[in-house]
């Protein structure tokens, strides 16, 4: 069974401030992938990033950047200089062996950047 | 946008009549999903496809049967609608090797 969990169902910060979202995963498998996605208010689901278990380096993307542990089983979302448009609920999800088995998700983590 | 397009995009319904949602794709991908999403359960998933004709039941499967006659669609078919049901239901694509692609969601009220 794999299962992944998202404690923070709120945050609200105020614009520039940065704000780490948190995501921790079980899993037996030894080859997984996880992902974060972006649902706005609009509600469509938006694919941010994917990464495989082999691969714990650290993932920057403009002002979005990602931190894989496996050692604490997490994979944190971190947004630096958050801006109003970043107000969205984010999901963390997990995948094992990249088949086409089910795609977990946590309950997702909704953000509340305040001008 | 991943081509995917589904319908209807809303629909209210009463309890115990027969529901099928639509999901299409362009992408001529392998896998397609249904999730539904429900406040404090994030997306769960129903059913998903791995090819045309099979299928397989994903954690919240009670109530549902698809279909994938052809590749391009995957039905999501509720027999006899009950409250329980009233979600936001999405389908997915996906390829071997490539993240899940969302379509825009179907809002369905059962009433």
């Amino acid at each position: 069974a794999q299962k992944v969990t998202q404690a923070q169902t709120e945050i609200s910060v105020v614009e520039k401030e940065d704000v780490t979202l948190d995501c921790v995963y079980e899993t037996r498998d030894t080859t997984y992938y996880l992902f974060w996605y972006k649902q706005p208010p609009s509600g469509e689901l938006v694919f941010l990033i994917r990464r495989n278990s082999f691969d714990e380096q650290n993932e920057i993307s403009g002002r979005y950047s990602w931190n894989f542990q496996k050692s604490t089983s997490s994979f944190n979302f971190t947004i630096t200089a958050s801006q109003v448009v970043d107000s969205a609920v984010y999901f963390c999800a997990l995948i094992r062996n990249n088949a086409g088995n089910m795609l977990t998700f946590g309950g997702g983590t909704r953000l509340m950047v305040k001008p | 946008d991943a081509g995917i397009t589904q319908s209807p995009r809303h629909k209210v319904t009463e309890t115990g009549t027969p529901v099928t949602l639509r999901c299409h794709q362009t992408e001529n991908h392998r896998y397609m999903y249904w999730y539904r999403q429900d406040p404090g359960h994030g997306l769960r998933l129903i059913h998903y496809s791995y090819g045309v004709k099979d299928t397989d039941k994903g954690e919240v499967s009670d109530g549902y049967s698809v279909s994938r006659s052809k590749t391009e669609d995957f039905l999501l078919t509720l027999e006899s609608a009950t409250s329980s049901q009233t979600s936001v239901y999405f389908c997915a694509i996906r390829e071997t090797g490539s993240p899940l692609h969302f379509g825009n969601g179907t809002r369905l009220t059962v009433t």
